[in-house]
């Protein structure tokens, strides 16, 4: 089946710091979505991207799907930035494929 | 955020014991999931469902069931609960036309232990 691999594993940044999460995946997918999941373990979705650039606030992704890989870029990170992030395709019916995710930390 | 409640949050309950979750929508999506999440798994699909009375299994669905006999409600059982299932459980909905362009939305999850 499909591989999800996220890097890096762990990140600690200080607050205001930018970062890049990446998000590489070995075969062709159809669709592709970014999760946060925060200290008390609710998953919120980040992004909906198959392909190409989106942005949400101080959040963006890109999706370069012929290359099988996306990007999360944080800005100005805040302690709430804290938690997991998890990337998720879409391969065959209807079934996501999770990948380990990245766990970040914050620091004031 | 779509309408998805997850119940119970929270359960304890001993080897051997059976135990339903349940996750009930508010959106009318065709499509329902369950997932564990589990350290150094992310998460894995147990098994979904596709409409009223059709389900199918996910990559990890031994030792579990479920049922669906009305759109709103999705339930998982485990009919006799080993400690290897002890874990969090998730449900998710989709609107679910096949390959339509829709996310997937997560309720808050369920901690289950079993000891």
């Amino acid at each position: 089946g499909i591989q999800v691999e996220q890097s890096p594993p762990d990140l600690i940044l200080q607050e205001g710091a930018n970062s890049t999460l990446r998000c590489n995946f070995s075969d062709s997918v159809n669709n592709l979505q970014w999760f946060h999941q925060n200290p008390w373990g609710q998953l919120i979705n980040l992004f909906y991207i198959p392909s190409g650039t989106k942005q949400n606030g101080r959040l963006s992704a890109t999706t370069v799907a012929t290359e099988r890989y996306s990007l999360l870029y944080i800005s100005s990170s805040q302690t709430t930035d804290s938690g997991v992030y998890f990337c998720a395709v879409r391969a065959g019916f209807q079934k996501l494929v999770f990948g380990t995710g990245t766990r970040l930390l914050v620091s004031p | 955020d779509a309408g998805i409640t997850q119940s119970p949050r929270h359960k304890v309950t001993e080897t051997g014991t059976p135990v339903t979750l349940r996750c009930h929508q508010t959106e009318n999506h065709r499509y329902m999931y369950w997932y564990r999440q589990d350290p150094g798994h992310g998460l894995r699909l147990i098994h979904y469902s596709y409409g009223v009375k059709d389900t199918d299994k996910g990559e990890v669905s031994d030792g579990y069931s479920v049922s669906r006999s009305k759109t709103e409600d999705f339930l998982l059982t485990l009919e006799s609960a080993t400690s290897s299932q002890t874990s969090v459980y998730f449900c998710a909905i989709s609107p679910g036309q096949f390959y339509s362009n829709q996310p997937q939305h997560f309720g808050d999850g369920t901690r289950l232990s079993i000891l």
